[in-house]
């Protein structure tokens, strides 16, 4: 089982360049999330979906937007990337509310 | 607002020491609450849950409605346990997962 696979792993952008963080997932979760890790600050929540064609906001939403075209990716953009997007990016997926969250690998993300 | 704090950013210990990561949440609600670990090189991982009240890798975590917390306890430390851990809420109705700022726990031999 594949499980929870983010696209690419590593990234550099310039300032003001967008790109697509990709997020699938096999398990036909109904719950994705993305989460930004910076040191000190730990995971926090950029925006989520409860399943196909939803999307919500999370804690740090501005900057970046969201699609769940189909239910098993979730994909995380930025429009017009900025050096404080630098970050580890860290796309999860579960059942239900009451379930385990199965992590991916993280995307590192620079921004110079 | 929902928030889950994990006040030491570091805690050390010798191996075979007890250890006790603290995490407290405000939340008003019936919580569901995590542990997630996160060892060197691999994806953060459930550890344990609240609900099934079980001990993973001799971790226990007990639920203190009371005091708002969900201290994760385990009486010897093992070198193997060093890891970040991080404390997570979901809070029932909202669908998020909200996790605290993480615990680097380091065990010495």
């Amino acid at each position: 089982n594949a499980g929870v696979t983010q696209t690419p792993k590593f990234r550099v952008l310039k300032t003001g360049q967008s790109m697509t963080l990709l997020c699938a997932q096999d398990m036909n979760h109904e719950y994705m999330y993305w989460y930004r890790q910076d040191p000190g600050m730990g995971l926090r929540l950029i925006h989520y979906s409860v399943g196909e064609g939803t999307t919500a906001k999370g804690e740090v939403p501005d900057g970046y937007n969201v699609s769940r075209l189909k239910k098993q990716n979730f994909l995380l953009g930025l429009e017009s990337a900025a050096p404080s997007q630098t970050s580890v990016y860290f796309c999860a997926s579960r059942m239900n509310m009451n379930t385990e969250a199965f992590f991916g690998q993280g995307t590192r993300l620079t921004v110079v | 607002a929902q928030r889950v704090t994990q006040p030491e950013k570091l805690l050390s210990v010798f191996k075979g020491a007890p250890v006790e990561l603290k995490c407290n949440y405000s939340y008003s609600g019936s919580p569901e609450l995590f542990w997630y670990v996160q060892y060197s090189r691999q994806r953060l991982q459930l550890l344990l849950r609240h609900i099934s009240r079980e001990s993973i890798k001799g971790f226990t975590a007990d639920l203190n409605k009371g005091e708002t917390s969900f201290h994760l306890k385990k009486p010897f430390a093992q070198e193997e346990d060093s890891a970040m851990y991080y404390c997570a809420l979901s809070p029932w109705g909202t669908d998020k997962l909200i996790f605290g700022t993480g615990t680097r726990l380091q065990v010495f031999p």
